[in-house]
């Protein structure tokens, strides 16, 4: 079926760095952009940034750039997304989510299929 | 970066109520506007795209209404499984933005 796993939690310090995976399966993983958002203890949605899997160009929200890089593996249809000088405040569940529109098809930036989560911890 | 601000910001409702969500850009957004809903321990859900078009397999007693920076969800008739978190999102532009959430809770 079509899905998204995401790798297990991550405890951190701060100043250190996470990389979260993205295994993808059930659909043609070049055909669509992904994205990461994440989620705040109790807080609400944050978009992180959206990797095409063909190319492997990204975008970030301007908040993260410096300290987020996206990657892909088209061997085994797997994004990563890798976070440096962790904060606490960078404490959230990040997810992996698929765009709802293909590559080709466009009106891109609709969410609707999503990883588990993954839960970061970044605490001393 | 685009603002959404979403009215209210809680509401305690009661099954059978209609319920009404308020979202409100900063600036125009051309119908790019979805909304999503989220129970505790999950991941959000698409409801509505394109300011008003039902994504599949939603019950029609969601609806999705706006246009130009003031967009509205509306529940006709709650339901038990409704009680949860709901947030917009823009999508015209990036960075892409959503709303702080508006959770419906049991009167």
């Amino acid at each position: 079926q079509v899905q998204l796993v995401q790798s297990g939690a991550e405890v951190k310090k701060p100043g250190a760095s996470v990389k979260v995976s993205c295994k993808a399966s059930g659909y043609t993983f070049t055909n669509y952009y992904l994205h990461w958002v994440r989620q705040a203890p109790g807080q609400g949605l944050e978009w992180v940034g959206i990797i095409n899997p063909t190319g492997g160009t990204t975008t970030y929200a301007q908040k993260f750039q410096g300290r987020v890089t996206m990657t892909r593996d088209t061997s085994t249809n797997t994004v990563y997304m890798e976070l440096s000088s962790l904060r606490p405040d960078d404490t959230a569940i990040y997810y992996c989510v698929k765009d709802r529109s293909s590559i080709s098809a466009g009106q891109w930036g609709l969410f609707d299929l999503w990883g588990q989560g993954t839960l970061v911890t970044v605490s001393s | 970066d685009i603002q959404m601000t979403q009215s209210p910001s809680s509401l305690s409702t009661s099954v059978g109520d209609r319920v009404t969500i308020t979202c409100r850009a900063s600036q125009g957004i051309a119908n790019a506007l979805a909304w999503y809903q989220q129970k505790p321990g999950t991941a959000p859900k698409l409801l509505v795209y394109a300011a008003s078009r039902l994504e599949s397999g939603v019950p029609s007693r969601f609806s999705g209404s706006g246009s130009g920076t003031v967009y509205t969800l509306t529940i006709s008739s709650l339901q038990p499984e409704d009680f949860a978190t709901y947030y917009c999102q823009q999508y015209y532009s990036y960075p892409y933005t959503f709303g702080q959430g508006t959770k419906l809770e049991i009167k």
